[in-house]
């Protein structure tokens, strides 16, 4: 397996602009994790999935932000209009439970 | 609601040492406790994973061990290696396989 794929790697992008990360968990892994890295607050779990279904998402920060898991494969984390406090780098993990997590390589997210 | 801390924020060693790192979490209903590294500009990486149930997991020159009633989780990193130079996360897992991860530690391993 290749792991938990995110997409892009990198993206700089404009105030007000809408921004979409993309993440692929692995196969069989039933539970799928967005977190978000920052120096001053570290790891902050956003939103996580059960079997594509949001099951808790208190720690969205506004609106702005939204998740979707249309299929077991597939997760997209959209912020629209994005804010340069916005900048981070944002993870995608996936587990199977009650198991280690597998995280991506992230996205490095940069507003400007 | 659950609380995590790593002492120290940082550490430099000379390679060769034997070093500890601490973690520390407020409520001690946790499914597991995992231990990640992290490189510069990288992904994380899991080192181990203790069961609520199990007192400690060794895996290589890592050796991790949980005390659940007190809260508290310790990583022992053996004869340390510049290779170890990174940032280690503890995290715990609560009932519903949410991870709260802690600050990290970074260590760096001087040649």
């Amino acid at each position: 397996d290749a792991g938990v794929i995110q997409s892009p790697r990198h993206e700089v992008t404009e105030m007000g602009q809408e921004v979409t990360l993309r993440c692929k968990p692995i196969s069989g892994h039933d539970y799928l994790f967005w977190y978000r890295q920052t120096m001053m607050r570290g790891l902050e779990l956003l939103i996580y999935f059960n079997n594509n279904v949001p099951i808790d998402d208190s720690g969205m920060p506004e609106d702005r932000f939204s998740a979707k898991m249309p299929n077991a494969s597939f997760s997209t984390l959209k912020i629209q209009p994005s804010e340069p406090r916005d900048s981070a780098v944002y993870f995608c993990a996936s587990s199977p439970g009650p198991g280690p997590y597998t995280f991506g390589s992230g996205t490095r997210l940069t507003v400007v | 609601k659950q609380e995590v801390t790593q002492i120290p924020a940082a550490l430099s060693v000379p390679e060769g040492e034997n070093l500890v790192l601490n973690c520390s979490f407020t409520d001690s209903a946790i499914y597991n406790l995992q231990w990640f590294r992290q490189d510069p500009g990288k992904g994380l990486t899991s080192l181990l994973l203790i069961q609520s149930s199990q007192r400690e997991q060794t895996s290589g020159r890592l050796n991790a061990s949980l005390d659940k009633s007190s809260g508290r989780s310790t990583l022992y990193i053996a004869a340390s290696q510049p290779g170890d130079s990174a940032t280690y996360l503890c995290a715990v897992m609560d009932s519903s396989y949410k991870l709260i991860f802690g600050s990290g530690t970074r260590l760096l391993v001087r040649p």
